[in-house]
């Protein structure tokens, strides 16, 4: 069965402490993987597409990468305004159904 | 920009009581998607269109109907709420694989 699996729930960080958001996925062939931002009372933003193991893609502070088993969402040296809610996703190949995880709140104190 | 719009942005119902959730997007795509998303459930798609005049059930259906009446438009109709149904429904379209979400319409069913 498709499932995507996002770690931690939740996390609290200081401003300018760097760390990590983890997504772990299995799907039966792997069209790609999305990175999306929500803040509260809003719909999801688009962050990143990665799309085959060993891909990167930064934007700002962000960076995601992917292997076969996981993406990564770096956070380097964070602002109380990268706090958001993180959304990732999966679309298996020949289909149209994305898999979304539950989120990884972050938030990040001044 | 305006992108995808849902209205209304709130909605209180009684139990019994009938809805039609609109949804628009400017950006020409084909395919419109409504997802449902509740606290430690990610969000859960209902009902699917990949072009004007098709539409497919998703992962949760039931209690819901669609009509893609045009290629902007896509709403979602709950013919008689329960308190099951109360959650944030959002609206997404897409293109090349990447979704563009609404702001939602935040719904609690009495």
């Amino acid at each position: 069965e498709d499932q995507v699996t996002q770690s931690p729930e939740a996390l609290r960080l200081q401003e300018g402490e760097s760390s990590s958001l983890n997504c772990s996925y299995t799907v039966s062939g792997l069209r790609g993987l999305f990175w999306y931002r929500q803040d509260p009372g809003k719909g999801p933003e688009f962050l990143f597409t990665l799309y085959s193991a060993g891909e990167e893609k930064e934007k700002e502070r962000l960076k995601a990468t992917l292997t076969k088993k996981e993406s990564f969402l770096h956070i380097t040296a964070p602002k109380p305004e990268d706090s958001a809610t993180y959304l990732c996703a999966v679309q298996a190949a020949g289909t149209y159904k994305y898999i979304f995880g539950t989120g990884t709140r972050l938030k990040v104190l001044a | 920009n305006a992108g995808v719009t849902q209205t209304p942005k709130f909605q209180v119902l009684k139990t019994g009581q009938s809805m039609t959730l609109q949804c628009a997007q400017d950006m020409n795509h084909n395919s419109m998607y409504w997802y449902r998303q509740d606290p430690g459930m990610g969000l859960r798609l209902i009902y699917y269109s990949a072009s004007e005049g098709t539409t497919d059930k998703g992962e949760v259906p039931n209690g819901y109907n669609v009509s893609r009446l045009n290629k902007r438009e896509f709403s979602l109709r709950l013919e008689s709420a329960a308190p099951s149904q109360t959650s944030v429904y959002f609206c997404a379209s897409s293109e090349e694989g990447l979704l563009h979400f609404g702001n939602g319409t935040r719904l609690t069913v009495t």
